[in-house]
Protein backbone atom coordinates (compact mmCIF):
# COMPACT_ATOMS: atom_id res chain seq x y z
CA UNK A 1 0.00 0.00 0.00
CA UNK A 2 1.16 3.53 -0.72
CA UNK A 3 2.25 5.86 2.32
CA UNK A 4 3.14 9.32 2.66
CA UNK A 5 5.23 10.81 5.29
CA UNK A 6 5.90 14.18 6.33
CA UNK A 7 8.51 13.98 8.78
CA UNK A 8 7.72 18.16 10.27
CA UNK A 9 4.98 18.31 12.53
CA UNK A 10 5.88 22.45 12.74
CA UNK A 11 7.99 24.94 10.43
CA UNK A 12 8.61 28.30 11.06
CA UNK A 13 10.34 31.05 9.08
CA UNK A 14 10.66 34.64 8.56
CA UNK A 15 8.55 36.90 6.38
CA UNK A 16 10.42 37.18 3.03
CA UNK A 17 12.83 34.31 3.34
CA UNK A 18 12.77 30.67 2.12
CA UNK A 19 11.73 27.35 3.77
CA UNK A 20 10.64 23.68 2.50
CA UNK A 21 8.68 21.44 3.92
CA UNK A 22 9.64 17.88 3.35
CA UNK A 23 7.57 14.82 1.78
CA UNK A 24 8.56 11.33 1.22
CA UNK A 25 6.43 8.84 0.08
CA UNK A 26 6.22 4.54 -0.94
CA UNK A 27 4.68 3.23 -4.01
CA UNK A 28 5.38 0.31 -6.43
CA UNK A 29 3.32 2.40 -9.23
CA UNK A 30 5.60 3.92 -11.71
CA UNK A 31 2.85 6.67 -13.09
CA UNK A 32 1.46 8.45 -10.38
CA UNK A 33 0.45 12.24 -9.17
CA UNK A 34 1.96 14.25 -6.27
CA UNK A 35 0.44 17.56 -4.90
CA UNK A 36 0.79 19.97 -2.20
CA UNK A 37 -2.39 21.29 -0.56
CA UNK A 38 -2.14 24.33 1.59
CA UNK A 39 -5.13 24.51 4.86
CA UNK A 40 -5.35 27.96 6.34
CA UNK A 41 -7.21 29.19 9.30
CA UNK A 42 -10.55 28.97 7.71
CA UNK A 43 -10.05 24.95 6.52
CA UNK A 44 -10.33 25.71 2.94
CA UNK A 45 -8.01 22.72 1.64
CA UNK A 46 -6.21 24.79 -1.40
CA UNK A 47 -4.25 23.01 -4.14
CA UNK A 48 -0.87 25.30 -4.28
CA UNK A 49 1.08 22.38 -6.59
CA UNK A 50 0.94 19.19 -8.78
CA UNK A 51 3.85 17.24 -10.49
CA UNK A 52 3.62 14.21 -12.72
CA UNK A 53 5.80 11.60 -11.73
CA UNK A 54 6.80 10.97 -15.61
CA UNK A 55 7.91 14.44 -15.80
CA UNK A 56 11.68 15.30 -14.73
CA UNK A 57 10.89 19.05 -14.93
CA UNK A 58 10.58 20.19 -11.35
CA UNK A 59 6.67 22.29 -10.94
CA UNK A 60 6.90 25.52 -9.90
CA UNK A 61 3.87 28.15 -9.48
CA UNK A 62 4.96 31.30 -8.52
CA UNK A 63 6.55 31.37 -5.25
CA UNK A 64 5.88 27.76 -4.99
CA UNK A 65 8.65 24.92 -6.23
CA UNK A 66 8.95 21.06 -5.99
CA UNK A 67 12.42 19.60 -5.21
CA UNK A 68 10.81 15.79 -6.97
CA UNK A 69 13.69 12.97 -6.97
CA UNK A 70 11.88 10.26 -8.19
CA UNK A 71 14.52 7.70 -7.01
CA UNK A 72 14.04 8.72 -4.07
CA UNK A 73 11.00 9.11 -3.73
CA UNK A 74 11.02 12.56 -2.12
CA UNK A 75 8.59 15.37 -2.56
CA UNK A 76 9.87 18.59 -0.85
CA UNK A 77 8.20 22.10 -1.39
CA UNK A 78 9.92 24.99 -1.60
CA UNK A 79 7.89 28.50 -0.26
CA UNK A 80 10.71 31.75 -1.67
CA UNK A 81 9.76 35.53 0.10
CA UNK A 82 7.15 33.85 2.38
CA UNK A 83 4.93 35.77 3.43
CA UNK A 84 2.27 36.19 6.15
CA UNK A 85 -0.84 34.50 4.08
CA UNK A 86 1.47 31.26 3.65
CA UNK A 87 0.73 30.06 7.53
CA UNK A 88 -1.22 27.50 6.80
CA UNK A 89 -0.98 23.37 7.66
CA UNK A 90 0.17 22.15 4.40
CA UNK A 91 -0.50 18.35 3.31
CA UNK A 92 1.79 16.64 0.59
CA UNK A 93 -0.88 13.78 -1.31
CA UNK A 94 -0.22 10.89 -3.41
CA UNK A 95 -2.36 9.85 -6.31
CA UNK A 96 -1.71 6.60 -7.85
CA UNK A 97 -3.46 3.70 -9.90
CA UNK A 98 -6.77 4.32 -7.81
CA UNK A 99 -8.83 7.67 -7.31
CA UNK A 100 -8.25 7.99 -4.35
CA UNK A 101 -5.77 10.62 -3.06
CA UNK A 102 -3.16 9.59 0.21
CA UNK A 103 -2.54 12.30 2.66
CA UNK A 104 0.38 12.66 4.71
CA UNK A 105 -0.31 13.74 8.64
CA UNK A 106 0.58 17.54 7.44
CA UNK A 107 3.47 20.37 8.37
CA UNK A 108 2.40 23.76 10.30
CA UNK A 109 3.41 26.26 8.53
CA UNK A 110 4.14 29.83 11.28
CA UNK A 111 5.28 32.81 9.46
CA UNK A 112 6.73 35.51 11.41
CA UNK A 113 7.22 39.22 10.91
CA UNK B 1 -17.62 28.32 -10.84
CA UNK B 2 -18.86 28.56 -7.65
CA UNK B 3 -16.36 25.49 -6.35
CA UNK B 4 -17.91 22.42 -4.22
CA UNK B 5 -20.82 23.61 -2.30
CA UNK B 6 -20.96 22.25 1.22
CA UNK B 7 -23.99 22.47 3.94
CA UNK B 8 -24.32 23.41 6.49
CA UNK B 9 -21.36 25.21 7.26
CA UNK B 10 -21.24 23.96 11.02
CA UNK B 11 -24.19 21.99 12.83
CA UNK B 12 -24.12 21.23 16.45
CA UNK B 13 -26.53 18.38 17.55
CA UNK B 14 -27.30 15.41 20.31
CA UNK B 15 -25.60 12.33 20.57
CA UNK B 16 -28.56 10.14 19.36
CA UNK B 17 -29.77 12.30 16.80
CA UNK B 18 -29.66 12.24 13.33
CA UNK B 19 -27.29 14.32 11.27
CA UNK B 20 -26.61 14.93 7.18
CA UNK B 21 -24.29 16.67 5.58
CA UNK B 22 -24.79 17.64 2.13
CA UNK B 23 -22.59 18.31 -0.62
CA UNK B 24 -22.87 19.81 -4.57
CA UNK B 25 -20.11 18.87 -6.54
CA UNK B 26 -18.19 21.12 -9.51
CA UNK B 27 -20.07 20.80 -12.34
CA UNK B 28 -19.10 18.69 -14.95
CA UNK B 29 -16.71 16.20 -12.82
CA UNK B 30 -17.70 12.43 -12.22
CA UNK B 31 -16.04 11.96 -8.78
CA UNK B 32 -17.07 13.13 -5.47
CA UNK B 33 -15.69 12.35 -2.24
CA UNK B 34 -16.07 12.29 1.54
CA UNK B 35 -13.45 12.83 3.96
CA UNK B 36 -13.22 13.31 7.51
CA UNK B 37 -10.68 15.34 9.65
CA UNK B 38 -9.56 14.91 13.41
CA UNK B 39 -6.85 16.25 14.70
CA UNK B 40 -6.19 12.66 16.19
CA UNK B 41 -6.31 10.58 12.97
CA UNK B 42 -5.81 13.68 10.34
CA UNK B 43 -7.40 13.53 6.66
CA UNK B 44 -9.68 9.93 6.51
CA UNK B 45 -11.18 9.09 2.98
CA UNK B 46 -14.65 7.75 4.46
CA UNK B 47 -16.18 7.07 0.80
CA UNK B 48 -16.27 8.04 -3.03
CA UNK B 49 -18.30 7.69 -5.77
CA UNK B 50 -17.56 7.62 -9.36
CA UNK B 51 -20.03 8.28 -11.82
CA UNK B 52 -22.65 8.39 -9.06
CA UNK B 53 -21.35 4.59 -7.71
CA UNK B 54 -19.87 3.87 -4.80
CA UNK B 55 -16.45 2.52 -5.61
CA UNK B 56 -14.58 1.95 -2.55
CA UNK B 57 -16.27 2.98 0.89
CA UNK B 58 -13.85 0.82 3.07
CA UNK B 59 -12.95 4.00 4.93
CA UNK B 60 -16.69 4.40 6.41
CA UNK B 61 -16.28 3.83 10.20
CA UNK B 62 -19.44 1.78 10.90
CA UNK B 63 -22.97 1.09 10.26
CA UNK B 64 -24.03 4.03 11.36
CA UNK B 65 -22.55 6.19 8.52
CA UNK B 66 -24.43 5.76 5.14
CA UNK B 67 -23.73 7.93 1.93
CA UNK B 68 -25.71 8.48 -1.40
CA UNK B 69 -25.16 10.16 -4.40
CA UNK B 70 -28.55 10.37 -6.02
CA UNK B 71 -27.84 12.28 -9.22
CA UNK B 72 -24.22 13.56 -10.79
CA UNK B 73 -25.02 17.31 -8.53
CA UNK B 74 -25.69 15.99 -5.40
CA UNK B 75 -24.58 13.67 -2.35
CA UNK B 76 -25.28 13.21 1.06
CA UNK B 77 -23.45 11.80 4.12
CA UNK B 78 -26.07 10.62 6.67
CA UNK B 79 -24.66 9.57 10.50
CA UNK B 80 -27.64 7.70 12.44
CA UNK B 81 -27.14 7.71 15.33
CA UNK B 82 -24.07 10.57 15.59
CA UNK B 83 -22.16 9.97 18.94
CA UNK B 84 -19.55 12.99 20.55
CA UNK B 85 -16.69 10.76 18.53
CA UNK B 86 -18.08 11.57 15.81
CA UNK B 87 -16.94 15.81 16.29
CA UNK B 88 -15.09 16.44 13.37
CA UNK B 89 -14.29 18.56 10.08
CA UNK B 90 -16.40 16.71 7.03
CA UNK B 91 -15.16 17.56 3.55
CA UNK B 92 -16.36 16.82 0.52
CA UNK B 93 -14.48 17.21 -2.76
CA UNK B 94 -14.37 16.74 -6.26
CA UNK B 95 -12.35 15.95 -9.30
CA UNK B 96 -12.55 14.59 -13.27
CA UNK B 97 -11.37 11.33 -13.30
CA UNK B 98 -10.14 10.00 -16.79
CA UNK B 99 -8.53 13.60 -18.02
CA UNK B 100 -5.05 12.41 -16.41
CA UNK B 101 -4.57 14.50 -13.34
CA UNK B 102 -6.25 13.39 -10.72
CA UNK B 103 -6.82 17.23 -8.98
CA UNK B 104 -9.28 17.04 -6.31
CA UNK B 105 -11.69 19.88 -5.39
CA UNK B 106 -12.74 20.55 -1.90
CA UNK B 107 -15.59 22.46 -0.24
CA UNK B 108 -14.96 24.32 2.37
CA UNK B 109 -15.88 21.79 4.72
CA UNK B 110 -18.49 21.32 7.40
CA UNK B 111 -17.53 21.13 11.53
CA UNK B 112 -19.56 18.59 12.99
CA UNK B 113 -20.00 18.75 16.91
CA UNK B 114 -21.98 16.13 18.80
CA UNK B 115 -22.58 16.80 22.62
Amino acid sequence: AQTVTQSQPEMSVQEAETVTLSCTYDTSESDYYLFWYKQPPSRQMILVIRQEAYKQQNATENRFSVNFQKAAKSFSLKISDSQLGDAAMYFCAYAGNTDKLIFGTGTRLQVFP
Amino acid sequence: DAGVIQSPRHEVTEMGQEVTLRCKPISGHNSLFWYRQTMMRGLELLIYFNNNVPIDDSGMPEDRFSAKMPNASFSTLKIQPSEPRDSAVYFCASSLIGQGVNEQFFGPGTRLTVL
